[in-house]
């Protein structure tokens, strides 16, 4: 099946600085990915739909000045927590959109968890 | 708008015990329906899927009717295992609603007791 890599797994930074997550699709290309957070416990939450060329759609309440997105290629997506504070730990997953005939699915990374200090 | 309503665990089992996890959901159109399955500390993967009325969706001993009748797609395996332990999320996506997003359940934990 299709994969998807996210990069890094896990990272760990001090309150202010910013903090780069990529989303690769390994074997397809994906014109448009998607950014979730998860909070302990719970279920994913939407944050936006990245598309390839454009820009990002943020979901209510998502600060598109803090989560920085950008899809630079059919390949790859980027969130940049900006100025990051404690409230923002979280564990981020991506997905990519396949596309082409009756069926869209979306394939899953295997997330990037963020620990601010 | 589009929902998902899944039982709430966490929900403990002995080994090869029979597994139900309920699912409904509401849409404007006509979805396609999944469950996704989450280890501890990892993404989500595909468990099964299926994307017209009446479909069964399967995949490692796990089964799901699409039920448009009663808008169900419960999750049901005939015997689990330790190794089945996880988040299983059930969600939509209504393409007919122009778009792609996934709209997911809240979860349910299963912890299987050897």
């Amino acid at each position: 099946g299709a994969v998807v890599s996210q990069h890094p797994s896990r990272v760990i930074c001090k309150s202010g600085t910013s903090v780069k997550i990529e989303c690769r699709s390994l074997d397809f290309q994906a014109t448009t990915m998607f950014w979730y957070r998860q909070f302990p416990k719970q279920s994913l939450m939407l944050m936006a739909t990245s598309n390839e060329g454009s820009k990002a759609t943020y979901e209510q309440g998502v600060e598109k000045d803090k989560f920085l997105i950008n899809h630079a290629s059919l390949t790859l997506s980027t969130l940049t927590v900006t100025s990051a504070h404690p409230e923002d730990s979280s564990f981020y997953i991506c997905s990519a959109l396949t596309s082409g005939g009756t069926y869209n699915e979306q394939f899953f990374g295997p997330g990037t968890r963020l620990t601010v200090l | 708008g589009n929902s998902v309503t899944q039982m709430e665990g966490p929900v403990t089992l002995s080994e090869e015990a029979f597994l139900t996890i309920n699912c409904t959901y509401t849409a404007t159109g006509y979805p396609s329906l999944f469950w996704y399955v989450q280890y501890p500390g990892e993404g989500l993967q595909l468990l099964l899927k299926a994307t017209k009325a009446d479909d069964k969706g399967s995949n490692k001993g796990f089964e799901a009717t699409y039920r448009k009748e009663t808008t169900s797609f419960h999750l049901e395996k005939g015997s689990v295992q330790v190794s089945d332990s996880a988040v299983y999320f059930c969600a939509l996506i209504d393409s007919g609603a122009g778009s792609y997003q996934l709209t997911f359940g809240k979860g349910t934990k299963l912890s299987v007791i050897p």
